[in-house]
């Protein structure tokens, strides 16, 4: 089973849907982050957590929220999706402790479109 | 702001020649640097994470170098092989952990 896990893999909803994605992990990494890859883009923080009661806006937040449910769980949503938010979508976690030596692990991506 | 800029963009080598990715970020203030690799349709896999006091990684065939001061790295593979066909990420980590990627460069490796 994969470490960091996504779901749903792809998605395709109407704009002003409201939409979840999850993602959930069995590292037992505290810090877990959501990002966005858009063509010609690279990836782009939009939230990030050190722990449960600890939430972060990253580069690009409008347009999203965050839960972080457990030490395990952290759920990105989309209150009222727009064809802009039409992207790949990652989630990653890291360990505490560190910053010099502490890489990021990524799951495999949810595909969103939004019509 | 950090930028992380990759050249080329995309890359077309036959199989067995060894091959350098570029690098370069604008603000040396940086905890590491970590090269990925993404397959299409998959996530990212971390190759080899360079701190920042440290000049270089090696893993297998791969080896990465990093000199903060000119804010550049690079990514040397060996005897490159069709199966390291992929994109491949360079992202520096600043505070709070926060990565900020390149755009990748897509390399094809040919028969």
């Amino acid at each position: 089973d994969a470490d960091v896990t996504q779901t749903p893999r792809n998605r395709i909803t109407k704009t002003g849907k409201r939409i979840m994605l999850e993602c959930s992990q069995t590292k037992g990494h505290d810090r877990m982050y959501w990002y966005r890859q858009d063509p010609g883009l690279g990836l782009r923080l939009i939230y990030y957590s050190f722990d449960v009661k600890d939430i972060n806006k990253g580069e690009i937040s409008d347009g999203y929220s965050v839960s972080r449910q457990a030490q395990a769980k952290f759920s990105l949503s989309l209150e009222s999706a727009i064809p802009n938010q039409t992207a790949l979508y990652f989630c990653a976690t890291s360990e505490s402790g560190t910053e010099s030596n502490q890489p990021q692990h990524f799951g495999d991506g949810t595909r969103l479109s939004i019509l | 702001k950090q930028e992380v800029t990759q050249i080329p963009a995309a890359l077309s080598v036959p199989e067995g020649e060894n091959l350098v990715l570029n690098c370069s970020f604008t603000d040396s203030a940086i905890y590491n640097l970590q090269w990925f690799r993404q397959d299409p349709g998959k996530g990212l896999t971390s190759l080899l994470l360079i701190q920042s006091s440290q000049r270089e990684q090696t893993s297998g065939r791969l080896n990465a170098s990093l000199d903060k001061s000119s804010g550049r790295s690079t990514l040397y593979i060996a005897a490159s092989q069709p199966g390291d066909s992929a994109t491949y990420l360079c992202a520096v980590t600043g505070t709070a952990s926060k990565l900020t990627f390149g755009t990748g460069t897509r390399l094809q490796v040919t028969l």
